[in-house]
């Protein structure tokens, strides 16, 4: 088994603040995923990376930057924090090119912004 | 645009068997039918997936309708530790488009003790 780690688990931050979040993965998987959940809805995709150094745009990709630092680690940047915005971002990852991909999740980042 | 229908909510009592709904029409035959379920505080959680056979584990049945335009996901003697919100959702068997995994709002399960 394995698991996949977000940090930080609450994060407040400040309108136009960048702010970082973090996820670390010890299945060996080679997809990583970043996904946006709002309060009562669906999961909508910001950046995913097939790979280490990939980086692939999702339908949410805009105000907001990815980086694969290496296989084990996956980054998101909100580039400039959005006043009164509150989501929780969840990391994912999966082996590529599975005949049926499972996706595994973190338990999220929960963002506040003042 | 949501490719999966499911109820808003269902209602069940622990110790009972519960059958959920899911309609998927437009089906392409690459796409495997997945269940997540999510617990408040927590990412969504592996269930089970299928393709054409029906399936099972130690979380849950799928039943897979024979033309693959629905299926059911049946808990047995379900606890509380079941309640949550489960998600069916369909994915393609590889490639980028994969990770457009579009989760809806799913089926909140209740269970009263």
């Amino acid at each position: 088994g394995g698991i996949i780690t977000q940090t930080p688990k609450f994060l407040i931050g400040q309108e136009g603040q960048k702010l970082t979040l973090k996820c670390q993965q010890n299945f060996n998987h080679d997809t990583m995923y970043w996904y946006r959940q709002d309060s009562g809805k669906g999961l909508r995709l910001i950046y995913y990376s097939i790979t280490e150094n990939d980086l692939q745009k999702g339908d949410l990709s805009e105000g907001y930057d990815a980086s694969r630092e290496k296989k084990s680690s996956f980054s998101l940047t909100v580039t400039s924090a959005q006043k009164n915005e509150m989501a929780v971002f969840l990391c994912a990852s999966s082996h590529w090119g599975s005949s049926a991909e499972t996706l595994y999740f973190g338990s999220g980042t929960r963002l506040t912004v003042l | 645009d949501a490719k999966t229908t499911q109820p808003d909510s269902m209602e069940s009592t622990e110790g009972e068997t519960v059958h959920l709904p899911c309609s998927h029409a437009t089906i392409s035959g690459n796409e495997y039918i997945y269940w997540y379920r999510q617990v408040p505080l927590q990412g969504p959680e592996y269930v089970t997936h299928g393709l054409q056979q029906n399936t099972t584990n130690s979380m849950a049945f799928l039943a897979i309708a024979s033309d693959r335009k629905s299926s059911t996901l049946i808990l047995t003697h379900v606890s509380l530790r079941d309640a949550a919100v489960y998600h069916c959702i369909l994915r393609g068997n590889s490639g980028g488009s994969n990770a457009k995994l579009t989760f809806g709002k799913g089926t909140k399960l209740s269970v009263k003790s």
